[in-house]
C-alpha cells in the first residue's frame, strides 16, 4: 500500500483565499484523522471520522474550518477564509482500529497564509 | 487528563551507544501506547505499538517497554546509528476516544558519526 496521501505538499496563499487539503488514507482503515502541528502547540487533533462519518469536531478552531469524508478513500479539510494564524503543517492520519490499531501519518501539507 | 512528558527535549549521542528514551503518562488507564519518529518536514512514522496487555514489543534494533503502574514508557535504540537522528515522540490512547490520544512534545536525537 502506498500509505496516506495528502495533497498539496506545499501551499502558499493570501489571507481571505479559501484553502483546500486533501487526504487519502489506507484502503481498509476505517478511522481518519486531520492533525495541525506548530512549534508552539505541537500536534493537536481537530477531527476525526470513523467509517465516514464525523465523530468529534471538537478541536476544530473556528468555524472557518470544515472537513468532509465523502467516502471511505477521499477526505478533505477546507479553511476559508484563511488567515495568517493558520499558518501550520495540517497531518491527515488514518489506523484500522482506535484502540488496537497503529496510527499511520501521511507526509503533511505545510500551509503558510501570508 | 491525560499528560505525556518527554525527556530530555534534545539528546545527543556518538554513534554505537546503547541509548534509551523516556515517556511519562500520568494516567494509568491506558489502552496503548505508541512509538513514532519524525524526520524534519516529515509526517510520523510510526514504529511500535504497545497494547495496555503488553509489557513491551521489539522490532529490529528498538525495543519499547511499557510499565503502567509506574506511568512509564522506555524507546530502547540499541548501536545508535547517524540514521537514527530524528524526533522521536510517544502517545498514549487513555480513552475509547480519540480526542484522548495524546502525543508528548518529543525528544530530538542526534547521533555523531
Amino acid at each position: 500500500d502506498a500509505g496516506v496521501i495528502q495533497s498539496p505538499r506545499h501551499e502558499v496563499t493570501e489571507m481571505g483565499q479559501e484553502v483546500t487539503l486533501r487526504c487519502k488514507p489506507i484502503s481498509g482503515h476505517d478511522y481518519l484523522f486531520w492533525y495541525r502541528q506548530t512549534m508552539m502547540r505541537g500536534l493537536e487533533l481537530l477531527i476525526y471520522f470513523n467509517n465516514n462519518v464525523p465523530i468529534d469536531d471538537s478541536g476544530m478552531p473556528e468555524d472557518r474550518f470544515s472537513a468532509k469524508m465523502p467516502n471511505a478513500s477521499f477526505s478533505t479539510l477546507k479553511i476559508q477564509p484563511s488567515e495568517p494564524r493558520d499558518s501550520a503543517v495540517y497531518f491527515c492520519a488514518s489506523s484500522i482500529g482506535l484502540r488496537t490499531g497503529e496510527l499511520f501519518f501521511g507526509e503533511g501539507s505545510r500551509l503558510t497564509v501570508l | 487528563k491525560q499528560e505525556v512528558t518527554q525527556i530530555p527535549a534534545a539528546l545527543s549521542v556518538p554513534e554505537g551507544e546503547n541509548l534509551v528514551l523516556n515517556c511519562s503518562f500520568t494516567d494509568s488507564a491506558i489502552y496503548n501506547l505508541q512509538w513514532f519518529r519524525q524526520d524534519p518536514g516529515k509526517g510520523l512514522t510510526s514504529l511500535l505499538l504497545i497494547q495496555s496487555s503488553q509489557r513491551e514489543q521489539t522490532s529490529g534494533r528498538l525495543n519499547a517497554s511499557l510499565d503502567k503502574s509506574s506511568g512509564r514508557s522506555t524507546l530502547y535504540i540499541a548501536a545508535s546509528q547517524p540514521g537514527d537522528s530524528a524526533t522521536y515522540l510517544c502517545a498514549g490512547l487513555s480513552s475509547g476516544s480519540a480526542r484522548q490520544l495524546t502525543f508528548g512534545s518529543g525528544t530530538q536525537l542526534t547521533v555523531l558519526p
